[in-house]
């Protein structure tokens, strides 16, 4: 069975830093590329990363780009995203998913708060 | 960056009704459309992929269609458990983009 577990989450003050974890079972990890998505409270779905298999590729969404990095450690099943900078609007809660063409599965996501 | 205008936003239906939500590319994007349902407090449930394929276990009564530039996604004699909030994305070319999703309630 496929599992994704994220965390790291919190509450943090605008332009500090935090790192998010998912760690991955049930399938092979260093074969699939992973996903970061987020929502808003009361918002709609965001993609905000993308890591090859083997994080020879990353794309990013503008939102984020140059703030947030992702990166993957295959030997240890997990998914991160670090996050600099963080602003108010960062607030969300935040999915690690792994996409296939047939099927998706999604973490049950971390909630991350950006307020002084 | 590609745009997926959605609608409607709210989509009231009573419980046996047929729906259809639609999105709209403002870029070709070939068949790389899904949909997804997302409850309260759930993470987000893939329900066609392919923008015509029904993913599994997903009731029959939901079906996915393009014409065009246009993707619909169909439900056929609404029940109750398909009260929820309705998501496309587009994942031809990054960033991906989700459309802004259509809340379906009973009316």
């Amino acid at each position: 069975e496929v599992q994704l577990v994220e965390s790291g989450g919190g509450l943090v003050k605008p332009g500090s830093s935090l790192k998010l974890s998912c760690v991955a079972s049930g399938f092979t990890f260093s074969s699939y590329g992973m996903h970061w998505i987020r929502q808003a409270p009361k918002k709609g779905l965001e993609w905000i990363a993308l890591i090859y298999y083997d994080s020879s590729n990353k794309y990013y969404a503008d939102s984020v780009k140059g703030r947030f990095t992702i990166s993957r450690d295959n030997s240890k099943n997990t998914l991160y995203l670090e996050m600099n900078s963080l602003r108010s609007e960062d607030t969300a809660m935040y999915y690690c998913a792994k996409f296939s063409w047939e099927a998706d599965y999604w973490g049950q996501g971390v909630m991350v708060t950006v307020s002084s | 960056d590609i745009q997926m205008t959605q609608s409607p936003s709210s989509l009231p239906a009573s419980l046996g009704d047929r729906v259809t939500i639609t999105c709209r590319a403002s870029q070709d994007i070939g068949n790389y459309l899904r949909w997804f349902q997302q409850k309260p407090g759930k993470s987000p449930r893939l329900m066609i992929y392919g923008a015509t394929n029904l993913a599994a276990g997903v009731p029959s009564r939901f079906s996915g269609s393009r014409s065009g530039s246009d993707y619909s996604l169909t439900i056929n004699s609404l029940e109750s458990e398909d009260m929820a909030i309705y998501y496309c994305l587009q994942h031809n070319e990054y960033p991906l983009t989700f459309g802004s999703g259509t809340k379906l309630e009973i009316k």
